[in-house]
């Protein structure tokens, strides 16, 4: 399998901005994406980016791609009580059968 | 439409029931998914289907029985399981520009 690493948790103050991080080993990757999932739930994709991209801004969403550290960051700003959740990054390699890694997930806890 | 719809919600069975879950999609993705989601832990994924044929099995105990009727549904099969696949079970779909959109969820309880 594939070694997709996030740091586990992360807590930020209400208004400020969140930067949640993930690390990935392979370099064969087509797409990359965050998921949010909220306790009970499924899981929501937020936004994804194509390997050949280095950034993408949705409304308070920027992500960041580097290709040649294999990092991938999801900056939320103006964080809000509503943003807390896991938050999942995933590898889409398409030349191994559509097969998606999950990174390990990181909590985020909003202080209001 | 971005929906892929799952039932049951929740799902309580004994070691010795079969019982199936079922996810539907009408966006006309052409890959779908399951996975099985322990909690606080990444989605483990189990079977792919690319043009309704079985494309990926990770290894999954054949007690998970997948079936792909038609593009549209994706059904697994449960047999004789055990209490340790108790799980949130996750379907998904591909569309052809990369976008995984994921389902509800069916969380399942093994007596």
């Amino acid at each position: 399998g594939e070694d997709v690493e996030q740091s586990l948790f992360l807590s930020v103050r209400e208004g400020d901005s969140s930067v949640i991080n993930c690390t990935y080993t392979d370099s064969s990757s087509t797409y990359l994406y965050w998921y949010k999932q909220e306790p009970g739930a499924g899981l929501q994709l937020l936004t994804y980016i194509f390997s050949n991209m280095d950034m993408k801004q949705d409304q308070r969403l920027t992500v960041l791609l580097n290709k040649k550290d294999k990092h991938l960051s999801l900056r939320i700003a103006d964080t809000q009580t509503g943003d807390s959740a896991i938050y999942f990054c995933a590898e889409l390699h398409a030349n191994t059968g559509n097969q998606f890694y999950f990174g390990t997930g990181t909590s985020l806890t909003v202080i209001p | 439409d971005t929906e892929v719809t799952q039932t049951p919600k929740h799902l309580v069975m004994g070691m010795t029931n079969k019982k199936s879950l079922k996810c539907e999609q009408h966006m006309g993705h052409r890959a779908m998914y399951w996975y099985k989601q322990k909690a606080k832990k990444p989605p483990e994924l189990m079977f792919v289907y690319s043009y309704e044929k079985l494309s990926i099995n990770e290894s999954v105990p054949s007690r998970f029985s997948p079936e792909c009727p038609n593009s549209s549904l994706l059904n697994l099969h449960l047999h004789a399981l055990q209490p340790e696949d108790s799980a949130l079970y996750l379907c998904a779909s591909n569309s052809p520009f990369g976008e995984q959109f994921f389902g509800p969820g069916t969380r399942l309880t093994v007596l």
